[in-house]
């Protein structure tokens, strides 16, 4: 296993437009976290699954974004309607229950023109 | 509410220097304290962890000190090397949650 997979790496569209993204998580881990950085800043958690349940969101998580873990694996965030403010790096991680250090992807660049 | 506070925003040191970043955080609740490398457009990656019950972590030229009295925490690089050159990002967390970030310190290392 080479790690947290993303898809898209970057990701150019217009305002308005809907896009969909996808992390493929370290195999055995069943944990899977969504975050969202903007350019200087930390990671903004926005959403984890444990298997396939949705356990947290955050308020940044507005109705036009939702993330699915159909199978308790792979993980798709959509956003619905961007807007210009969506502009910036969604990374995702992974980790396992009762160890917490959670490996990251190299992330997806959204640029919303 | 920034949970996680991290300075210095940037930081330049000279090869063979040591440079520290400090973190300091609001909620004793977390119980878990990584630092995260990032190189531009990648992911952050675990560079080293401590959690409260020891004072001081050394893993290699990294070494994380921390002060549960007073909420902070540290991370210092040994002998910095040009290519240490990052962003780092100090994180904290509460076992079986997610982390909370600190801005980013971005680091310079000139040979």
């Amino acid at each position: 296993d080479t790690g947290v997979s993303q898809d898209p790496r970057h990701k150019i569209t217009k305002r308005g437009q809907n896009v969909t993204f996808r992390c493929d998580p370290i195999s055995e881990h069943n944990r899977l976290y969504w975050y969202r950085q903007t350019l200087g800043q930390g990671p903004e958690f926005l959403t984890y699954f444990q298997n396939e349940a949705q356990l947290e969101k955050s308020r940044l998580l507005s109705d036009r974004f939702s993330a699915e873990r159909p199978k308790g694996s792979f993980s798709t965030l959509e956003i619905q309607r961007t807007e210009q403010g969506d502009s910036a790096m969604y990374l995702c991680a992974s980790s396992f229950t009762g160890n917490t250090e959670a490996f990251f992807g190299q992330g997806t660049r959204l640029t919303v023109v | 509410q920034q949970q996680v506070k991290q300075s210095p925003q940037s930081l330049i040191v000279q090869k063979g220097g040591i440079s520290i970043i400090n973190c300091a955080y609001e909620n004793t609740a977390f119980d878990y304290f990584p630092w995260y490398q990032q190189f531009p457009g990648k992911g952050p990656a675990l560079l080293i962890a401590i959690r409260p019950d020891v004072s001081e972590k050394k893993e290699g030229r990294f070494t994380i000190s921390f002060n549960k009295s007073a909420k902070q925490f540290s991370l210092h690089i040994m002998d910095s090397q040009p290519g240490d050159s990052a962003t780092y990002f100090c994180a904290a967390e509460t076992s079986g949650s997610r982390l909370t970030f600190g801005e980013g310190t971005q680091l310079t290392v000139n040979p």
